[in-house]
This record gives C-alpha cells, sequence and structure tokens, in this order.
C-alpha cells in the first residue's frame, strides 16, 4: 500500500520566492494534516482537513501561508513570499479514525 | 505555549536495558495518547497508544503509562535494541479532537 506522499522532498529557495508543498494521502482517507517541525517547538499543526474543507487553520502563521485540498487525492501548502524563518521540515499525514500516517516530509531552506 | 512537554531532549541507554520516555501534558480533556517514532529523513510512524480509561497499554516490547492525576504518561522500552534509536513524540488530542497535539520530541540513542 502506498502510504502518504509528499513532494519535493528538498526545496532550496531564494527568499521572495513562492514555494508549494505538495502531498497525496493514502486513498480512503478522510482527513490531511499540514505540520512544521521546528528544533522549538517540535511538530505543530498548521492546518487540517475533513473531507476537503478546512477545518482549523488558526495554526498556518501569517497570511503569507496557504492551503487547498481540491479533492480527496491532492493537497498544496504554499508560502508566498517565502522568508528565512520558514525553513522547517513540513509534513504531510492523513487519517481515517486514528492514528494519524504521515508522509516523510519536505525539507524547505529559504536563503 | 506547548501543551504536550517532553522536557528530556535526548536519552541514552545501553543495549538491553530498559528506556523510559517521558511526557507531560497541560490540558485536563485531553483522553487519547499516542507515541510515534521517527528516524532520521522519514516522517513519524506510529507506536503505541492509549486511552484515559486505560493506565497501561501493552504491546511486544513497548508499554505506556498514563498517570492522570498528574497528567503525565511515560513509554517503556524494555529490553532496548540499537534499532530503538531514533526521536519518540509524545502526542495527545481531546475526546472530540481529530487534532493532535505533539510535543518536542526526545532523541534515544541505544548504545551496543
Amino acid at each position: 500500500d502506498a502510504g502518504v506522499i509528499q513532494s519535493p522532498r528538498h526545496e532550496v529557495t531564494e527568499m521572495g520566492q513562492e514555494v508549494t508543498l505538495r502531498c497525496k494521502p493514502i486513498s480512503g482517507h478522510n482527513s490531511l494534516f499540514w505540520y512544521r517541525q521546528t528544533m522549538m517547538r517540535g511538530l505543530e499543526l498548521l492546518i487540517y482537513f475533513n473531507n476537503n474543507v478546512p477545518i482549523d487553520d488558526s495554526g498556518m502563521p501569517e497570511d503569507r501561508f496557504s492551503a487547498k485540498m481540491p479533492n480527496a487525492s491532492f493537497s498544496t501548502l504554499k508560502i508566498q513570499p517565502s522568508e528565512p524563518r520558514d525553513s522547517a521540515v513540513y509534513f504531510c499525514a492523513s487519517s481515517l479514525y486514528q492514528p494519524q500516517h504521515f508522509g516523510d516530509g519536505t525539507r524547505l531552506s529559504i536563503l | 505555549d506547548q501543551q504536550v512537554k517532553q522536557n528530556s531532549p535526548s536519552l541514552s541507554v545501553q543495549e538491553g536495558r530498559i528506556s523510559i520516555l517521558n511526557c507531560d501534558y497541560t490540558n485536563s480533556m485531553f483522553d487519547y495518547f499516542l507515541w510515534y517514532k521517527k528516524y532520521p529523513a522519514e516522517g513519524p510512524t506510529f507506536l503505541i497508544s492509549i486511552s484515559s480509561i486505560k493506565d497501561k497499554n501493552e504491546d511486544g516490547r513497548f508499554t505506556v503509562f498514563l498517570n492522570k492525576s498528574a497528567k503525565h504518561l511515560s513509554l517503556h522500552i524494555v529490553p532496548s535494541q540499537p534499532g530503538d534509536s531514533a526521536v519518540y513524540f509524545c502526542a495527545a488530542s481531546a475526546r472530540d479532537g481529530n487534532q493532535f497535539y505533539f510535543g518536542t520530541g526526545t532523541s534515544l540513542t541505544v548504545i551496543p
């Protein structure tokens, strides 16, 4: 069975550029989560969707961050414009009930 | 403010001995708890869970203990093996929750 698939695995870009992270959840899962991992705060929930509808985006740090889930098999997290402090590992997870299943993450570096 | 805290960033244990990883939480509404294990360059993988109606759950070498009055849970690994070396995250959610709150993780090193 394919797990949660994230792309790209690594992204290095310059400050001010738009960054788009992609996620394909496990087929049949109805909830999708975007997390950011930092040393100081661990895994922070940014936003989660249930049946493609955003339920809680209170963790999105600023208006520069946006997320969409146009269908049950695809989601994007966009940062525009990007800043060096956005550098982190971003994880996508999906679930049908519990537990959540995580992708291998996107390591983002903003120069 | 962190609602789930793992106060030990790292832990080293000899192979064959017991590893004890600790986690504290502040929200009394939390009633479901999980431990995840994470290897470098991979996503976290689910390890074991416990609901608030229990105080212990065991799965092979892994046991999770929950002390609701102290708002504390711990993960015991016995015996520890070098392959257990990883970062362990504690997570908690409330009764109606899809949303989990994660700790900052504890990096476990099992020394052969």
